[in-house]
């Protein structure tokens, strides 16, 4: 069974400072993988995904992630954080291959910005 | 193009009670799944709907059931309604075949159960 593990519950970084979301997945082969992105009382969005090729992937809002098959991590930065970046964040992975949509999240990550 | 759209927004409820949520999917997207977030946590996959049938189900109950209209919007049903069933309710919608996994979501139904 796929899972996955977001070791950090809270993190405060102080705007303009960089910023990196820590995401381990277990899966039996190369997954999907993917981040979102939780704002207060919204719905999730997409910041960014890998499916294959290039293990540094860019998304939107200036995030970039990169996926280490050797350490089953795909860990997600940005290099300068803005106060509007505070939010909730999600790491998931997706099975490859009559998956369907089924993903499994972590328990996501909250960001603080500090002014 | 519009997004995902859930109704209601919020709904308090008490224990053993049913109730629906209602999803409409994003425009040209044919596929739709739910998933349940309870406070803290990830969102947890429930089940998909394809071409009006479920084909696939997380570790859900039966008394958890959902239906896929032809227009493909979606409902999400619970019955016999229990404390733990509080939670964040989130629908999301792909487009079967353009590239798996790829959902868009809506905000959310909160289901307070009391």
């Amino acid at each position: 069974a796929q899972s996955v593990t977001q070791p950090d519950i809270h993190i405060t970084v102080s705007e303009g400072a960089s910023l990196e979301l820590r995401c381990n997945y277990s899966y039996g082969a190369t997954p999907y993988l993917f981040w979102y992105v939780q704002s207060p009382g919204q719905g999730l969005q997409l910041l960014l995904k890998y499916f294959s090729g290039d293990t540094l992937v860019q998304g939107i809002k200036g995030f970039e992630a990169e996926f280490k098959r050797s350490q089953s991590s795909f860990n997600l930065r940005k290099p300068s954080v803005h106060w509007s970046d505070a939010a909730e964040y999600f790491c998931a992975v997706g099975a490859r291959g009559g998956g369907g949509n089924k993903l499994t999240f972590g328990t996501g990550t909250q960001l603080k910005v500090e002014l | 193009e519009t997004g995902v759209t859930q109704s209601p927004t919020h709904l308090i409820k008490t224990r053993g009670q049913q109730v629906t949520l209602r999803c409409s999917s994003q425009s040209g997207h044919n596929t739709v799944s739910w998933y349940q977030q309870a406070l803290g946590q990830g969102p947890q996959f429930i089940f998909q709907y394809y071409r009006e049938e479920e084909n696939g189900r997380g570790n859900f109950p039966p008394r958890f059931s959902g239906l896929q209209f032809p227009n493909y919007s979606s409902e999400l049903n619970v019955n016999a309604l229990e404390l733990d069933d509080s939670a964040l309710y989130l629908c999301a919608s792909s487009l079967a075949g353009s590239g798996a996994n790829v959902l868009t979501f809506g905000a959310g139904s909160r289901l307070t159960v009391l």
